[in-house]
């Protein structure tokens, strides 16, 4: 099957910083990248999205940008707040097909 | 609008013993998911469909069965539990399989 290797596993930052999570994806074909946020004990929720035909996508404090070449693809969040402490998942999911691919996860902490 | 629904919040069986879990959603989506989530594995998909009628495996279907007879309703079925089924499953739902996902609140399942 598909494979998404998301990184790193868990991630701790002073507030204010910024925060990175990459991931990488084996399906050329693969044409539209979502990032779910999930807070302790809630369900995934959508917090940005990307597909194949943009290199970038800006949301306030939120950014994902795609580089279809390396088959990578990473969520970037600026000005960190406690609030955005939880656990983020990437995914991915090919043109034409009917599946999601997600990562493993990463676990943010926002330090105050 | 209540979105996707998913019943029972929480669930203890006992190995061999079958439950279903229930999903329902109200967005008129055709495509609907189940996925399984446990600790540092991300959200595996169990069984997918787009549409009343029709479903697929996904990535780890093995001892779940699952059916489609309206656009609303995809439960999902256990028929003879084991310990390896406890996790964290999620009910989720979108456009056409074209966009984001929706998902359930999750269900807790416990099999001793």
């Amino acid at each position: 099957g598909e494979n998404v290797e998301q990184h790193p596993s868990t991630l701790s930052v002073q507030e204010g910083d910024s925060a990175v999570i990459k991931c990488t994806y084996s399906d050329s074909a693969s044409n539209y990248f979502p990032w779910y946020k999930q807070e302790l004990g809630k369900r995934p929720q959508l917090i940005i999205d990307i597909r194949s035909n943009v290199g970038e996508k800006k949301d306030q404090r939120i950014a994902v940008t795609l580089n279809k070449t390396a088959k990578h693809f990473s969520l970037h969040i600026t000005e960190t707040q406690p609030e955005d402490s939880a656990v983020y998942f990437c995914a991915e999911k090919p043109l034409g097909g009917n599946q999601f691919y997600f990562g493993t996860g990463t676990s943010l902490t926002v330090i105050p | 609008n209540a979105g996707v629904t998913q019943t029972p919040k929480f669930q203890v069986l006992k190995t061999g013993q079958s439950m279903t879990l229930q999903c329902a959603q109200d967005m008129n989506h055709e495509y609907m998911s189940w996925y399984r989530q446990d600790p540092g594995m991300g959200l595996r998909l169990i069984h997918y469909s787009v549409g009343a009628g029709i479903t697929d495996q996904g990535e780890v279907p093995n001892g779940y069965n699952v059916s489609r007879s309206t656009t609303e309703d995809f439960p999902l079925r256990l028929l003879s539990a084991a310990p390896s089924q406890t996790s964290v499953y999620f009910c989720a739902s979108s456009y056409a399989g074209i966009g984001e996902l929706f998902f359930g609140e999750g269900s807790r399942l416990t099999v001793l």
